[in-house]
């Protein structure tokens, strides 16, 4: 089936340190993919998305690139803030259906 | 006004009770999800439905019903309740035919 898998966390940074949180997927077809953002005590919220192999999905300075051929969807930030500490999860949408699939989730922690 | 409201947002009961978490959303989507997610935050669907209709029932005890009396409530219904059902249950909810999903700010449930 259809699956998505996300690096461990927690990913501990300083505020201005790049961040990368790798996301790799096993689906059939052409999936749609998602990055959401979970602050803590909120529900999820979509952060960015790619529907298409090499679309890049871009929002509030993080980036992610869609690679068919290496099934990942890495999500990437240039410089991160206290702001950004929070969960990301990636998550594909098959083709046709309207459900998404979520990794694991990746906790974020920015320290000042 | 807020897009996908769940009550209550804290739940906290005995084993063996018979609760249940209403949502609501006023964005006009047709499709409406629950998800369940574990103290790893790991994010697991569990039904969804689209216009009042199941379409969606994963691996889930036949303890939890879930009831959507008209296209905006979904409710999730949970009987006998075991140590195990303790968890945050998010709803969220869709356009059939957007991938972007809304999701409520979830509803932590312990079970003593």
């Amino acid at each position: 089936g259809d699956s998505v898998t996300q690096m461990e966390g927690p990913v501990t940074l300083s505020e201005e340190a790049f961040l990368t949180i790798n996301c790799t997927y096993t689906a059939t077809g052409y999936p749609s993919l998602f990055w959401y953002v979970q602050y803590p005590g909120e529900g999820l919220q979509l952060l960015l998305k790619a529907t298409k192999a090499d679309d890049k999905g871009s929002n509030k300075g993080f980036e992610a690139t869609y690679r068919k051929e290496t099934t990942s969807f890495h999500l990437e930030k240039g410089s991160v803030q206290v702001s950004d500490s929070a969960v990301y999860f990636c998550a594909l949408r098959p083709s046709g259906y309207s459900t998404l699939t979520f990794g694991k989730g990746t906790m974020l922690l920015v320290s000042p | 006004d807020t897009a996908v409201s769940q009550t209550p947002k804290y739940l906290v009961t005995q084993m063996g009770n018979d609760k249940s978490i209403k949502c609501e959303q006023n964005l006009g989507h047709d499709t409406m999800y629950w998800y369940k997610q574990d103290s790893k935050k790991f994010l697991k669907i569990m039904f969804s439905y689209n216009n009042k209709e199941l379409i969606i029932n994963e691996t889930v005890p036949n303890r939890f019903s879930p009831k959507s009396p008209d296209k905006a409530h979904l409710n999730l219904h949970i009987n006998s309740l075991e140590l195990g059902d303790s968890a945050v249950y998010f709803c969220a909810s869709s356009h059939a035919t957007n991938e972007k999903l809304f999701f409520g700010s979830g509803t932590q449930l312990s079970v003593l």
